[in-house]
């Protein structure tokens, strides 16, 4: 069965921190990875990742794929309480379903 | 607001009775995509329309569960005869050709007394 796993479940963390976020998938087909954010209603799309070890940068945000290992991880620099949320992976395995895992909570302490 | 909306915002039902949950997506999008997340879950997906031809149903989703996109825009999720492990928050998506990257809407949480 196609499945997807974060670590860790939660974190606390303070301002200023670095944080990295993992994601572990075992999915028959793979066409992408995805990372959202989800705050308090809908996840919002962060970066869609396709190759291996092509870092994709939005600000203080990172991620990288290693398709061989089968995982992925998101990386936070200098944290800020905004960045407070549930971070999820998906992966997209091209048959119109997308497989989430159950998040990572972060919290970021002032 | 041309982003993902969803109606109502909040439902609450007693056991038994049916609900029905709409979902506009982005107007230009031709994929739609209904999930069902609880508390401590990523989202679970529950099926996917391609304009109004449903594709894909997870078998998640019981013969209670129907949902329909007429005209391939507004797509609806009935549930009959709810119970209360169908007390959830149910995202709706949508997204445009083959990318990968789904808009999510705000959500309908159900509550099911």
């Amino acid at each position: 069965e196609d499945k997807v796993v974060q670590s860790p479940l939660s974190l606390v963390v303070h301002e200023g921190d670095t944080v990295t976020l993992n994601c572990s998938y075992e999915v028959t087909n793979f066409r992408s990875l995805l990372w959202y954010k989800q705050e308090k209603k809908a996840p919002t799309f962060l970066f869609m990742l396709t190759s291996s070890g092509i870092e994709k940068k939005s600000g203080r945000l990172s991620s990288i794929l290693d398709k061989k290992e089968l995982f992925s991880i998101l990386n936070i620099t200098a944290t800020q309480t905004g960045d407070s949320a549930i971070y999820l992976c998906a992966v997209d395995s091209g048959g119109f379903k997308t497989i989430f895992g159950a998040g990572t909570r972060l919290f970021v302490k002032a | 607001d041309t982003g993902v909306s969803q109606n109502p915002r909040h439902k609450i039902t007693k056991r038994g009775q049916n609900v029905t949950f709409r979902c506009d997506p982005i107007s230009e999008h031709n994929r739609l995509y209904w999930y069902r997340q609880t508390l401590g879950q990523g989202p679970e997906f529950l099926t996917y329309f391609q304009n109004e031809a449903q594709l894909e149903k997870s078998r998640l989703l019981s013969d209670r569960f129907s949902a329909e996109r007429p005209k391939g825009s507004f797509s609806t999720l009935e549930i009959q005869r709810t119970e209360q492990g169908d007390s959830a928050m149910y995202l709706c998506a949508s997204s445009f050709g083959g990318r990968a990257e789904q808009f999510f809407g705000p959500g309908t949480r159900l509550t099911v007394l």
